[in-house]
């Protein structure tokens, strides 16, 4: 089955340590998001990308790095200039960059505070 | 600044009953409107997509409504069984942009109870 794959779902950081979060996809999809979700609060947008070798900031890129190498897989660094990191992070896929294109989304990865 | 306002914010219903859940937006100019259901612990999943022209749209038990003039749009559920339980999500998308810029409301939750 197509879909997209969060990995890990649970994840620790330590203070002053970057860590990444993986996704990636199997349904061919062009571009790929970066969300992150807070209790109370709408999904905001991290990074994006439309193709390989690109991506853009979102509305609270800072703290935060991306890459994507290959189609597949867009990985989401948090670094430890990211203050207040504690969040469920979502990573999302549409076929391409259009306004009618519906997003897929992984089940998510949440990242705590040690 | 464009806006999504969900209500209410949580709701209790028995299994078998109906509800409506509201969405209300000041996005402009508006392209379309999408509803999510997000589980808990897990990543939202489309329900529906619709654009301004669509005044209704059904997915199974799930139906839309919209009415572009005064932006507002409702997801009626009917008949709900134990797993509707789950956030609902309303998403609208601007005109002239790609997924980049949509505006996530804070999502209304439904709890189902035998």
């Amino acid at each position: 089955d197509g879909g997209i794959t969060q990995s890990p779902k649970y994840l620790f950081r330590k203070e002053g340590q970057n860590v990444t979060l993986s996704c990636e996809q199997n349904l061919n999809h062009d571009a790929m998001y970066w969300y992150r979700q807070d209790p109370g609060q709408g999904l905001r947008l991290i990074y994006y990308s439309q193709i390989v070798n690109d991506f853009q900031k979102g509305d609270i890129a800072e703290g935060y790095s991306v890459s994507r190498e290959k189609k597949e897989s867009f990985p989401l660094t948090v670094t430890s200039a990211q203050k207040n990191p504690t969040a469920f992070y979502l990573c999302a896929s549409a076929e391409y960059q259009g306004s009618n294109q519906p997003q897929h989304f992984g089940d998510g990865t949440r990242l705590s505070i040690l | 600044k464009n806006q999504v306002e969900q209500s209410p914010q949580s709701l209790i219903i028995l299994e078998g009953k109906n509800c409506t859940l509201q969405c209300n937006y000041t996005v402009s100019p508006f392209s379309n409107l999408r509803w999510y259901k997000q589980d808990t612990g897990r990543g939202p999943v489309s329900l529906t997509i619709m654009t301004f022209s669509e005044n209704t749209k059904s997915n199974g038990r799930y139906t839309a409504t919209l009415d572009a003039d005064t932006k507002q749009s409702s997801l009626h559920i009917t008949a709900s069984q134990l797993s509707d339980s789950a956030s609902y999500i309303c998403v609208v998308s601007p005109s002239n942009f790609g997924n980049e810029k949509l505006t996530f409301g804070t999502g209304t939750r439904l709890t189902i109870i035998p």
